[in-house]
């Protein structure tokens, strides 16, 4: 079957760096997204990963490891408007979304 | 953990005619259901929002009367795009709220619905 995992919850402190896992598993694969969503709003695009390696964005990066259907978004510097549910999804064959469940970031001074 | 799905996952039509598109909840009861449209690598653009039993909630510039939403059960909301254009192909994707956990602000997203107008 296809899915996604990622942890359900993770706590940073503010100016410290965060990396949050996420292991996929699909019929084929046509990319790695991440997300990030605050409370009552809709998903921002943070990344898009296709390639193996590290793909870096200002303070955020992306990383993709194909053969071990492994990704990873760092989160630098962090800063307390960062506390947001981060999530993960791969693009199956069909490019079909396959969903994490999100990662609640909780960032504290 | 929850499942949502969408059917069809894509559909090709011409342009002017009508195109139905179902989200479902499988294992839980989604009282509030989201449609979001998404360009490629762009974030999601959320179009409205539906409780059940009520009318949708459309956002700013997303025209009511051609994208017709209906939320008749617990377990499904459809978005209908009536009238068809080439500038309606995209990506949509539902996520549905599940109305009997404690964790409000979590949505469960579905596979996406790849619509192409000809």
């Amino acid at each position: 079957g296809q899915n996604i995992d990622q942890p359900t919850e993770m706590t940073a402190t503010e100016g410290a760096i965060v990396q949050i896992n996420c292991t996929y598993q699909t019929s084929g694969f046509n990319g790695l997204f991440w997300y990030q969503q605050h409370a009552g709003e809709a998903p921002t695009f943070l990344s898009y990963n296709v390639l193996d390696g590290l793909e870096e964005k200002g303070r955020f990066s992306s990383f993709l490891s194909r053969s071990k259907g492994y990704s990873y978004l760092l989160l630098k510097e962090l800063q307390m408007k960062d506390s947001a549910s981060y999530l993960c999804a791969a693009m199956d064959s069909n490019y079909q979304l396959i969903w994490g469940a999100g990662t609640k970031l909780i960032i504290k001074p | 953990g929850a499942v949502v799905s969408q059917h069809p996952s894509r559909v090709i039509c011409k342009s002017g005619t009508s195109v139905k598109i179902e989200c479902r909840s499988l294992d839980f009861q989604a009282t509030t259901m989201f449609w979001y449209r998404q360009f490629p690598k762009q974030s999601l653009m959320l179009m409205a929002t539906s409780n059940e039993g009520s009318k949708a909630t459309y956002e700013q510039g997303v025209e009511k009367d051609k994208f017709l939403i209906n939320h008749a059960s617990l377990t499904l909301s459809t978005l209908t795009v009536t009238s068809a254009h080439p500038e309606d192909s995209s990506f949509y994707i539902c996520s549905a709220r599940d109305g009997t956990s404690g964790e409000v602000d979590t949505q469960y997203f579905g596979p996406g619905t790849r619509l192409t107008v000809l």
